[in-house]
């Protein structure tokens, strides 16, 4: 696609719940960005791949979250026993992986946890 | 802790006018800072971009201001028009490495026509 794309746009779940949040960089891009965003605040960093390596995961706020992207192209943000603390914005960003590269944005999924 | 700190937080000004949005940061490390510019619904989409080599970037109405002793750094819109209106974030990261982005916490701006 032309675009970053990311699925499902909301999500709507239980306290508890496990989910999995799906990102499909453009095509050709090698390094991959996690972002939370809160309401009225700008994006938070939460982890970076550089083709299916893990790089830094130093914004992952515990051990609940975990991320992947075995093959080097999608990546999978996923969120154990969800609690209401991680109801956000969720957004991926990709870019092409060399410096001063743009970080392109989707459009986010939006998580509630009830 | 907030890295970058972005003023103000919202900001109305008439069509055709100045818009100006302020942002500083603390890391002296970071050597990249972008604007981006957010519609409702949609992911941040990337204005513009400096380095710290130059005090000041301009494309088309969009200027970016440098000031690297300060470390402050100003987006200004000229002539602004209503399809201006949008939520704007600054941002900061390093060139190398994982350029994981430092953002703002944004600007609601309103061009009234």
């Amino acid at each position: 696609g032309a675009g970053v794309s990311q699925s499902p746009r909301y999500k709507v779940t239980k306290r508890g719940q496990d989910v999995a949040l799906r990102c499909d960089p453009i095509s050709g891009h090698v390094s991959l960005y996690w972002y939370r965003q809160a309401l009225g605040q700008g994006p938070e960093f939460l982890t970076y791949f550089n083709y299916e390596a893990q790089q830094d995961k130093s914004g992952l706020p515990n051990d609940r979250f975990s991320a992947e992207r075995p093959e080097g192209s999608i990546s999978t943000l996923t969120i154990q026993r969800t609690e209401q603390r991680d109801s956000a914005m969720y957004r991926c960003a990709s870019s092409e992986g060399y410096s001063n590269q743009p970080q392109h944005f989707g459009d986010g999924t939006r998580l509630s946890i009830l | 802790q907030q890295q970058v700190k972005q003023s103000p937080q919202s900001l109305i000004v008439q069509k055709g006018g100045i818009s100006i949005i302020n942002c500083a940061y603390e890391n002296t490390a970071f050597d990249y800072f972008p604007w981006y510019q957010q519609f409702p619904g949609k992911g941040p989409a990337l204005l513009i971009a400096i380095r710290p080599d130059v005090s000041e970037k301009k494309e088309g109405r969009f200027t970016i201001s440098f000031n690297k002793s300060a470390k402050q750094f100003s987006l200004h819109i000229m002539d602004s028009q209503p399809g201006d209106s949008a939520t704007y974030f600054c941002a900061a990261s390093r060139v190398q490495g994982a350029q994981k982005l430092v953002f703002g916490q944004g600007t609601r701006l309103t061009i009234n026509p």
